[in-house]
């Protein structure tokens, strides 16, 4: 079993509509959870980043941690066709050096 | 101001030949990785330097793996006698503070024929 797990999708959804991406996660020791957006044949780029459970807003982007449950989502609002790319979770303990990924979920929105 | 950059951006070898693949970190940035991402997984951890030494090298797959980072800037992952296996994208980032916030390069794309 790998320790993050991810649905790779791929997900379709019309302009506007409300997405909702999620991670599931093994490892106890994960305080630290991340957000990447990777366009094709580009580097993941940094969306959000939150310390524990909890909420994080950040204009369009909610990002949220149920370390009870080891689930993590986020959500975007009035989703764009700019937003179609894949979604990588990532995750780190506390004094870990590197990140562990899911596998990505491709989103395509549609206009 | 300036990403991660890394070259080049495609690599094609012939299985058995020894690659090198560069990155050049954020200014200022201490700390960089290698991820490894392999068709539709997302990047593994290979190795992180912390200045020019370096702290964690436990994600390289075998000893035909190699990274340095002499003056604690730019990285350069060599990789001997390469395989078919060996072909997927090589990823470079580096942070300042903390460490979970990791910004990616472009990547270069290896493939090995």
């Amino acid at each position: 079993q790998k320790e993050v797990e991810q649905d790779p999708g791929p997900l379709s959804v019309p302009e506007g509509a409300i997405v909702s991406l999620n991670c599931t996660y093994s490892n106890s020791a994960f305080q630290y959870f991340m957000w990447y957006r990777q366009y094709s044949r580009k580097g993941p780029e940094l969306l959000m980043y939150t310390y524990s459970s909890g909420n994080k807003e950040d204009g369009r982007f909610t990002a949220q941690v149920d370390k009870s449950s080891k689930y993590i989502s986020l959500f975007i609002r009035d989703s764009q066709p700019s937003d179609s790319a894949t979604y990588l979770c990532a995750m780190a303990g506390s004094g870990a050096n590197n990140l562990f990924f899911g596998t990505g979920t491709r989103l395509t929105v549609i206009p | 101001g300036a990403g991660v950059s890394q070259t080049p951006s495609n690599k094609v070898t012939e299985k058995g030949k020894y690659v090198e693949l560069r990155c050049d970190p954020i200014s200022g940035h201490t700390a960089l990785y290698w991820y490894r991402q392999s068709l539709g997984q997302g990047p593994e951890f290979l190795i992180y330097f912390q200045g020019t030494g370096a702290a964690d090298d436990s994600g390289l797959p075998n000893d035909r793996f190699f990274a340095v980072r002499p003056e604690g800037s730019v990285s350069t992952l060599k990789i001997q006698r390469t395989e078919r296996g060996d072909s997927a994208v090589y990823l470079c980032a580096s942070s300042e503070r903390p460490r979970y916030e990791q910004y990616f390069g472009p990547g270069t794309r290896l493939t090995v024929t």
